[in-house]
């Protein structure tokens, strides 16, 4: 079993629907993040958190809305979903005992999302 | 603003040979820098990981280096194999007393032809 799993993997939808992307882990990390990938563009960081009561705005969160369930479950909502949300989302983990931070250590294996 | 710019853009070499990425950033003061390989259609996988103080860092055929001085960084490809086709993503992420986000480069995508 992936340590990092998102569910679904793929989606199409049409634009003013709401959409729901769930990532569970089973590595036991605090922190959690997702990122959206776009062709020709580095990973953008939507939201994070670093443990259940703490959640952060990335650098692209508007648009975007997060749930953290439980210490292994991180969601990600788009409330309204438009066109150009269509990208490629990662949900990632990483262990707070590496040194400095260190960012996401492990990614899931992305939901395509298409937006009508 | 928090910058990391890769190069080449993409790579074509043959099986065997080695090759170098590149990765310039402006990050600073930063904490560590990380390689990713991303396979299509997969999530980025954490190959190195370096902290300011550290030169080199090796991962069986894959060495990473970096100059804190020059903010630079490389990967080095050894003896390359069909599998080593994907796209190499540098991360350079702030100290803790920053903004904590981390800046992804835009990647360098490999293709290892036999």
């Amino acid at each position: 079993d992936a340590d990092v799993t998102q569910t679904p993997r793929n989606r199409i939808t049409k634009t003013g629907k709401r959409i729901m992307l769930e990532c569970s882990q089973t590595k036991g990390h605090d922190r959690m993040y997702w990122y959206r990938q776009d062709p020709g563009l580095g990973l953008r960081l939507i939201y994070y958190s670093f443990d259940v009561k703490d959640i952060n705005k990335g650098e692209i969160s508007d648009g975007y809305s997060v749930s953290r369930q439980a210490q292994a479950k991180f969601s990600l909502s788009l409330e309204s979903a438009i066109p150009n949300q269509t990208a490629l989302y990662f949900c990632a983990t990483s262990d707070t005992t590496v040194t400095g931070g260190g960012g996401p250590q492990h990614f899931g294996d992305g939901t395509r999302l298409s937006i009508l | 603003k928090n910058q990391v710019e890769q190069s080449p853009q993409s790579l074509i070499i043959l099986e065997g040979k080695n090759c170098t990425l590149q990765c310039n950033y402006t990050v600073s003061p930063f904490s560590n820098l990380r390689w990713y390989k991303q396979d299509t259609g997969r999530g980025p996988v954490s190959l190195t990981i370096m902290t300011f103080s550290e030169n080199t860092k090796s991962n069986g055929r894959y060495t990473a280096t970096l100059d804190a001085d020059t903010k630079q960084s490389s990967l080095h490809i050894t003896a390359s194999q069909l599998s080593d086709s994907a796209s190499y993503i540098c991360v350079v992420s702030p100290t803790s007393g920053g903004s904590y986000i981390p800046t992804f480069g835009r990647g360098t995508s490999l293709i290892v032809h036999p």
